[in-house]
C-alpha cells in the first residue's frame, strides 16, 4: 500500500521568511510519481510540480524549490521569501499503478501554511 | 484551453436523496478520476474512468457510482445520501500515459 505523510499540520510564518514543507512517502513500486498541489480557500487543487522516481534532480521555479531524496523517501518543498498569497493548504501526493491499469493519487493530509504580514 | 469544469459548484441535499455531479475534462483527455475530500478522511480516491470504462474504484460503498460518456464527460452519483457524504468532490482529468493531473474547482455537497 502507498502512503504519504505530511507531519506538519499547520505552519505560520512572517512574510519574507523561508519555509519548508515536509513530505515522506512509502511505496513498493519502483516507478512512481510525486506531486505537490496547492489548495486555496476556493477549493481547487492547483498543480505545482511532478517528479518521477528516476529523476532525483532538485528543481527550482521562481521562489519555489523541491528536494527529492529517494534514500530517505522524502520530497520536500521550500518557499523562499514567502508572501501572503502563498497562504493555502499544500498537499503532497504519490501516484502509482493500479491492478486495473491506470493509476490514482494518494494524498498526504496537507499542511496549512499561513503567511502573515 | 479550457480547464476541468465541474457542476454544480454547491449543492444541498437531504438525507436519503440521491445526487449527480458532473465533470467535463480538458479537451482530449480521456481519463477522469474522482476524489472525495472531507476534514476527517482527507482526500480519497473514488474511481477512475477511461474510455467509458471504470478502471479502478476506491474503498467506497456501492452507493457511490459513476459513468463516463463517449465525449469523456463523467458523472458520479451518490444514492441514499448520508450526513457523512458531505464533502468537496473533486474531479481530475489527465492525458493517457501522462501523469499530469488537472483538477476542477470541485462540487461542495452538503447533506442535511
Amino acid at each position: 500500500a502507498q502512503k504519504v505523510t505530511q507531519a506538519q499540520t499547520e505552519i505560520s510564518v512572517v512574510e519574507k521568511e523561508d519555509v519548508t514543507l515536509d513530505c515522506v512517502y512509502e511505496t513498493r513500486d519502483t516507478t512512481y510519481y510525486l506531486f505537490w498541489y496547492k489548495q486555496p480557500p476556493s477549493g481547487e487543487l492547483v498543480f505545482l510540480i511532478r517528479r518521477n522516481s528516476f529523476d532525483e534532480q532538485n528543481e527550482i521555479s521562481g521562489r519555489y524549490s523541491w528536494n527529492f531524496q529517494k534514500s530517505t523517501s522524502s520530497f520536500n518543498f521550500t518557499i523562499t521569501a514567502s508572501q501572503v498569497v502563498d497562504s493555502a493548504v499544500y498537499f503532497c501526493a504519490l501516484s502509482g499503478y493500479l491492478p486495473g491499469g491506470g493509476n490514482k493519487l494518494t494524498f498526504g493530509t496537507g499542511t496549512q501554511l499561513k503567511v502573515e504580514l | 484551453k479550457a480547464g476541468v469544469t465541474q457542476t454544480p459548484r454547491y449543492l444541498i441535499k437531504t438525507r436519503g436523496q440521491q445526487v449527480t455531479l458532473s465533470c467535463s475534462p480538458i479537451s482530449g483527455h480521456r481519463s477522469v478520476s474522482w476524489y472525495q475530500q472531507t476534514p476527517g478522511q482527507g482526500l480519497q480516491f473514488l474511481f477512475e474512468y477511461f474510455s467509458e470504462t471504470q478502471r479502478n474504484k476506491g474503498n467506497f460503498p456501492g452507493r457511490f457510482s459513476g459513468r463516463q460518456f463517449s465525449n469523456s464527460r463523467s458523472e458520479m452519483n451518490v444514492s441514499t445520501l448520508e450526513l457523512g457524504d458531505s464533502a468537496l468532490y473533486l474531479c481530475a482529468s489527465k492525458e493517457p500515459d501522462n501523469y499530469g493531473y488537472t483538477f476542477g474547482s470541485g462540487t461542495r455537497l452538503t447533506v442535511v
